[in-house]
């Protein structure tokens, strides 16, 4: 079974610095798609950023970066220039492929603060 | 915009009391899925669909039922609530993007 792992419960940065979340997950599979979702007070569950596994390229919208290490399974989103608005719970999820019945295996969490 | 619409937004129900909550969706999507969020768990899977009459369960099942009788309409039940079950509830479907989630409805069970 695939486990998704981000090891920062909590996190805080300063507004116009750079942060970086960490994710890492656990998969026998060789091709599948990672995302990052952001979660603001809202409670609304935003799409920030998805890589899919067979690109060597890392993924990038806007400031948002990754970090796509394929062989030591390793995810990070690198968020450059912070803002207040990106004060947020920020989810990495895995996912088999696209458009199925499979399922998104989500970690538990990074808790982002922005301060000005 | 997938036209996710779950109902109601909030609920405050009474152990042991069934309560059943709703996700309309207006894009014909075949997969329709239920996870619940809590602080320290992320989100998980109740229960999904792949059809109408077509449901499956997810990891944490127990104590939730599902039913899908039109292809628009998802809806969790949970017959018997419980304390345990004070949550936030997240409806989703998917496409060839990925996943689109609802707005979530949070449930406290007293």
């Amino acid at each position: 079974a695939q486990t998704v792992t981000q090891s920062q419960p909590e996190m805080s940065v300063q507004e116009a610095e750079t942060v970086t979340l960490s994710c890492t997950y656990d998969t026998s599979e060789s091709n599948y798609y990672l995302f990052w979702y952001k979660q603001p007070p809202s409670r609304q569950m935003i799409l920030v950023i998805r890589q899919e596994a067979y690109k060597q390229q890392n993924a990038t919208e806007n400031r948002f970066s990754v970090n796509f290490q394929k062989a030591a399974k390793s995810f990070s989103l690198k968020i450059s220039d912070s803002q207040l608005g990106d004060t947020a719970m920020y989810f990495c999820a895995f996912m088999k492929m696209l458009g199925g019945s499979e399922k998104l295996v989500f970690g538990k969490g990074t808790k982002l603060t922005v301060n000005p | 915009d997938a036209g996710i619409t779950q109902s109601p937004r909030h609920k405050v129900t009474e152990t042991g009391t069934p309560v059943t909550l709703r996700c309309h969706q207006t894009e014909n999507h075949r997969y329709m899925y239920w996870y619940r969020q809590d602080p320290g768990h992320g989100l998980r899977l109740i229960h999904y669909s792949y059809g109408v009459k077509d449901t499956d369960k997810g990891e944490v099942s127990d104590g939730y039922s599902v039913s899908r009788s039109k292809t628009e309409d998802f809806l969790l039940t949970l017959e018997s609530a419980t304390s345990s079950q004070t949550s936030v509830y997240f409806c989703a479907i998917t496409d060839q993007y990925g996943y689109t989630f609802g707005s979530g409805t949070r449930l406290t069970v007293v």
